[in-house]
């Protein structure tokens, strides 16, 4: 079945350096759409940002992500990570063949320090 | 804009026991979901509704019953408690304009947190 792989659970680094989350996938289907999630402490998940369109960026609030159906990969990057941007960040994935339905990774904690 | 809410915020039960999770939306939206979220597992889907009285199965849907009584509202029982169970329950809705070049947005309520004791 369809699945999102986020190999890092946590990753911490210093504020004012470069983050990236891993997120890769797999499905069946040739038109996915993906997605980023970011949850902060003490509220819910909502969305970041979202792609459906092949090698091209999509950016959000200093945030940007690529999809890239050859390698079925979606990174999301920030140049330079702030304290605010500590939070916990899901990637995920669905297709219109799925129904309306958003199959999640594990999910990757970014904690970013002083 | 609206608001997702979901009652009780939280939940203490005993092993063995039903229970039942709230949830209403007021964003007019077709479709809504039910998501479990465990630390270092993600969020699994446990059961969503594309409408009205309609009801499908997530990846997690074993010990669980949901009902979607109206539009608006979308409910989830616990079948049988389990002793020690600790989870946050996520609902959440979104449009159903899934077609074409479009991806509409999941909006999550705020959770409820269960305890078994």
């Amino acid at each position: 079945g369809d699945s999102v792989t986020q190999t890092e659970g946590l990753v911490t680094l210093t504020e004012g350096l470069p983050v990236m989350l891993n997120c890769t996938y797999q499905t069946i289907y040739s038109n996915p759409f993906l997605f980023w999630y970011v949850q902060h402490l003490n509220e819910s998940p909502r969305l970041l940002l979202k792609s459906f369109t092949d090698n091209k960026r999509t950016e959000h609030q200093g945030f940007h992500a690529t999809l890239h159906k050859s390698s079925s990969s979606f990174h999301l990057q920030k140049s330079s990570a702030q304290l605010s941007d500590s939070a916990l960040y899901y990637c995920a994935l669905s297709d219109r063949h799925m129904g309306y339905k958003l199959t999640f990774g594990t999910g990757t904690s970014l904690l970013v320090d002083p | 804009g609206g608001i997702i809410t979901q009652t009780p915020k939280f939940l203490i039960g005993q092993e063995g026991q039903k229970l039942t999770l709230k949830c209403q939306q007021n964003f007019n939206h077709d479709t809504m979901y039910w998501y479990r979220q465990d630390s270092g597992k993600g969020l699994r889907l446990i059961y969503y509704s594309i409408t009205e009285n309609d009801l499908q199965k997530g990846d997690l849907s074993e010990g669980y019953d949901a009902s979607r009584e109206k539009k608006s509202s979308f409910s989830l029982t616990v079948t049988s408690a389990q002793k020690n169970e600790m989870a946050v329950f996520l609902c959440a809705s979104s449009t159903r304009d899934w077609g074409g070049s479009s991806a509409e947005t999941l909006y999550f309520g705020s959770g409820t947190r269960l305890t078994v004791l």
